[in-house]
């Protein structure tokens, strides 16, 4: 089992590019989550998905973010533009919706936004 | 007002002591509860669930209190190795709902 695979592992951009971080959960597992965690403010949900449906998107800051999962092995979360308070790290996680709650995180984006 | 805090720390403790964090959540509809551990610039790991009932997991106790809503976790004899920060987390929402994170409390064990 490869576990959540994310990528990139680190990502050094310039205001206002667009970034996209990419996420592949672990095979069979049927629910998706985009958090981002700073110091500041520890680790926020930003949107989930169940079967390739958000479910709720509250957590995204604004509309420069957006996410997406065309299918059950990828999800991708883009940022356009990117600002430097954007910098965090990003983790993706899976489960298997209503089984248990036990989530598996990828290793995680550091983006840094100069 | 935050949905999951918790006292971020440090907590610094010798080896072989016993440790206590708390942890309140406000949302009185929250179903279930569980602690992660994240180690330093790694991701978060399910470290035990919360049962209404409390339960143990070697040297890991936790215990759940409805009503004042707040969850514990007591770890006895404290290793080197238990140095990391722990995460408290709350599901809201039903069937489909969301898993929060609390800031997380740091640890650190010393010799």
């Amino acid at each position: 089992d490869a576990g959540v695979i994310q990528s990139p592992r680190h990502e050094v951009t310039e205001m206002g590019q667009e970034v996209t971080l990419r996420c592949k959960p672990i095979s069979g597992h049927n629910s998706l989550f985009w958090y981002r965690q700073t110091m500041m403010r520890g680790l926020e949900l930003l949107i989930y998905f169940n079967n390739n449906v958000p479910i709720d998107d509250s957590g995204m800051p604004e509309d420069r973010f957006s996410a997406k999962m065309p299918n059950a092995s990828f999800s991708t979360l883009k940022i356009q533009p990117s600002e430097p308070r954007d910098s965090a790290v990003y983790f993706c996680a899976s489960k298997i919706r209503d089984i248990n709650e036990k989530l598996f995180f990828g290793s995680g984006t550091q983006l840094s936004v100069l | 007002r935050k949905e999951v805090e918790q006292d971020p720390g440090p907590f610094n403790v010798p080896e072989g002591a016993t440790v206590a964090f708390n942890c309140t959540y406000s949302n009185s509809a929250s179903q279930s509860f569980f602690w992660y551990r994240q180690d330093c610039r790694k991701e978060p790991k399910l470290l035990m669930s919360v049962y209404s009932s409390g339960n143990e997991d070697g040297r890991f106790t936790a215990q759940l209190n409805r009503a004042s809503q707040y969850i514990s976790l007591l770890i006895r004899d404290s290793k080197l190795s238990d140095s990391a920060t722990y995460l408290c987390v709350v599901k809201v929402g039903g069937n489909t709902g969301k898993l929060i994170f609390g800031q997380g409390t740091t640890l650190q064990v010393k010799p």
